[in-house]
């Protein structure tokens, strides 16, 4: 089956602006995780879905950012008055069940390189 | 928080060789260790993983140790192949707690044929 996929590919905005970012994860997942990688860096870990609802959300920087899962599958990362801070390519990754589930293995999706000039 | 350390940032090798990376990680309570390996431009990708009841796990050619008293693992790459040169990642989470994965800073593996 397919993997996880990332709309889109390549984001550039203006410094202000508002974005938002969408993963569709693996059919039938339920746990879904969204992460950003600066240049050089780990994937910094943002916001964390079981379900519909956000788990674990203490990575989220600040209120400008805000992630939804509404029906249990895709998941968009919203972020407002953009920075230029901001930029990193954001990961998403989903797993059938998550740690606690037993099924822990995270399937990442290709990323969301934002450039925020 | 938890925190992981990577050494080194930067590896070369002769093709044949082998290639070990080092990872400390800070929360003892953490359990769950994978191990992700990053193209140019590409996503991470699961190669190997262990939990906390494990001293070691092996894949073939990749091998990852386990030292819960010293919180610290390594993973074992033997008779490297060109195609290994990447970006590989250590990570450590708390199997229920957060789910969150910590990861390192990686290391930038490059095997010269």
């Amino acid at each position: 089956g397919a993997g996880v996929s990332q709309t889109p590919s390549n984001k550039v905005t203006e410094k202000g602006k508002y974005v938002e970012l969408r993963c569709d994860p693996i059919s039938g997942h339920t746990a879904l995780y969204w992460y950003r990688q600066s240049l050089g860096q780990g994937p910094e870990f943002l916001i964390y879905f079981q379900g519909t609802g956000a788990a674990d959300d203490s990575g989220l920087p600040n209120d400008r950012f805000f992630a939804v899962r509404p029906e249990g599958s895709v998941s968009t990362l919203k972020i407002q008055r953009t920075e230029r801070g901001d930029s990193a390519v954001y990961l998403c990754a989903s797993s059938l069940t998550g740690l606690a589930g037993g099924q822990a293995e995270q399937f990442f999706g290709p990323g969301t390189r934002l450039t925020v000039l | 928080g938890e925190n992981v350390e990577q050494h080194p940032s930067t590896l070369s090798v002769q093709e044949g060789d082998s290639a070990v990376i080092k990872c400390t990680y800070s929360d003892s309570a953490s359990n769950y260790f994978p191990w992700y390996k990053q193209e140019l431009g590409k996503r991470p990708q699961l190669i190997i993983d262990i939990r906390s009841n494990v001293g070691e796990k092996k894949d073939q050619r990749i091998a990852v140790t386990l030292n819960k008293t010293a919180k610290h693992f390594s993973l074992h790459i033997t008779e490297t192949q060109p195609e290994d040169s990447a970006v590989y990642f250590c990570a450590a989470s708390i199997e229920g707690g957060s789910e969150k994965l910590v990861f390192g800073k990686g290391m930038k593996l490059t095997v010269n044929p």
